[in-house]
């Protein structure tokens, strides 16, 4: 079976600072790995994704994420943040084959200050 | 239809009511998920479907809990007896494997059905 760990359930930063937002997994087989952020009173939406390739994966909004295989890690980052940023961050899994079913984490909620 | 519709974006209920809660995914779309995300659980999966195969319903909570799809396309979630628990945002999200590049790995979701159980 497949988990996803957020450690962080809240990241307070200042704007124009940089960010980290942590996401480690564990599986006993291949995984795609995605983030997904949601916007106040908004759904969810794709920021990124890892299907194979590069490691250092770039989504929208400026963000970017590096698939570490070795530490079973899939860290979001970005090098400046804006009050626009404040939502909540969700890392999720899905194996590569066998099943369409995704895990997610528990989330981080991003508070940008001015 | 442009995206994931579901419906209603509402409801109330009295704790031993059944609700039912509806998802029109996008057009085409073979795989259908549904999530509850409760305040700070994150999202929790269901259920899905895709295509014609039978559906995991690995995640659903207990036996109260069904769902169905008809024709490929529209869902409805329905919770029997409801119980306060219940209460959460339930969440619908469908993905196709068709068109360009890896289409198939991205969900899409509807902008949730808030369930409050009194």
């Amino acid at each position: 079976a497949q988990s996803v760990t957020q450690l962080d359930s809240q990241v307070p930063v200042f704007e124009e600072a940089p960010v980290e937002l942590r996401c480690n997994y564990s599986s006993s087989v291949s995984v795609y790995l995605f983030w997904y952020v949601q916007y106040p009173n908004q759904g969810l939406q794709l920021l990124l994704k890892y299907l194979s390739g590069s490691t250092l994966v770039k989504g929208i909004n400026g963000f970017e994420a590096e698939f570490n295989k070795s530490q079973t890690s899939f860290h979001l980052r970005k090098p400046s943040v804006h009050i626009s940023d404040t939502a909540e961050y969700f890392c999720a899994v899905r194996r590569t084959s066998g099943t369409y079913k995704y895990i997610f984490g528990t989330g981080t909620r991003l508070k940008v200050l001015a | 239809g442009a995206g994931v519709s579901q419906s209603p974006s509402n409801k109330v209920t009295e704790k031993g009511k059944d609700v039912e809660l509806r998802c029109d995914p996008i057009s085409g779309h073979t795989a259908l998920y549904w999530y509850r995300q409760s305040l700070g659980q994150g999202l929790e999966f269901l259920i899905y479907f895709q295509g014609n195969s039978a559906p995991d319903k690995s995640g659903l909570p207990s036996d109260r809990f069904s769902a169905e799809r008809t024709g490929g396309s529209v869902s409805t979630l329905t919770i029997q007896r409801t119980q306060q628990e219940d209460s959460a945002v339930y969440l619908c999200a469908s993905s196709g494997d068709r068109g360009e590049g890896r289409a198939k790995n991205i969900q899409y979701f509807g902008a949730g059905t808030r369930l409050s159980v009194l």
